[in-house]
């Protein structure tokens, strides 16, 4: 199969520090990687797409340097919520494709 | 530009009765269609997909979907429900010749599966 492993899956931060949330792909290498931000009860909102060893390319409306992600290699992305604020508070969502998308399990993030 | 509809934003059966849940979609090129599960605070699972071939896909769970070119549908289905199929089903089309796999979701449909 093709597994996503997705890191936390749940973190509390004080509102103004950083978090990071790493998305792998662990029995396969993905050359992209998406992620998604999703709100209470609502579909999925696409964020970014992150290509390996190139820049992230962001959906309008989402801002880059608050969320950068960074996608090192085959297997591995991360995206850092920066200076983060109770209205960052929601749960994300990557995935890596492998001719379709695989998703992970999700993050839930919330900020005091 | 493509777009996805997902008519019945929720769906409550009785345990062991049939369910379709309808999808319809917009595009003016191919796209293959795509069926997926979350349970509350999980991430998605894919139940199926239509790339090609047979409009009849079948999917994990006993699902199945009927691709319909004609009516731009992608209804998913199952003859049986149980009380574990409870949770929020995305339809997804993404664009055949679209090398970046980006989907379109639909807003989901909840299935309330009472005993």
């Amino acid at each position: 199969g093709a597994v996503v492993s997705q890191h936390p899956s749940w973190v509390i931060c004080k509102s103004g520090t950083s978090v990071k949330i790493e998305c792998r792909s662990l029995d396969f290498q993905a050359t992209t990687m998406f992620w998604y931000r999703q709100f209470p009860k609502q579909s999925l909102m696409l964020m970014a797409t992150s290509n390996e060893g190139s820049k992230a390319t962001y959906e309008q409306g989402v801002e880059k340097d608050k969320f950068l992600i960074n996608h090192a290699s085959l297997t591995l992305s991360t995206l850092t919520v920066t200076s983060a604020h109770p209205e960052d508070s929601s749960f994300y969502i990557c995935s890596a494709t492998k001719n379709i998308q695989y998703f992970g399990a999700g993050t839930r993030l919330s900020v005091l | 530009a493509q777009s996805v509809t997902q008519l019945d934003s929720q769906v409550p059966v009785f345990e062991e009765a049939p369910v379709e849940l309808r999808c319809n979609y917009s595009s003016s090129v191919s796209v293959y269609l795509f069926w997926y599960v979350q349970y509350p605070n999980q991430g998605l699972q894919l139940l199926l997909k239509y790339l090609s071939g047979s409009t009849l896909v079948k999917g994990i769970n006993g699902f199945e979907a009927e691709f319909n070119k004609s009516q731009t549908s992608f209804h998913l289905r199952k003859p049986s429900v149980h009380i574990s199929d409870t949770a929020e089903y995305f339809c997804a089309v993404s664009v055949a010749a679209d090398s970046s796999y980006k989907l379109i979701f639909g807003s989901g449909t909840r299935l309330l599966v009472r005993p």
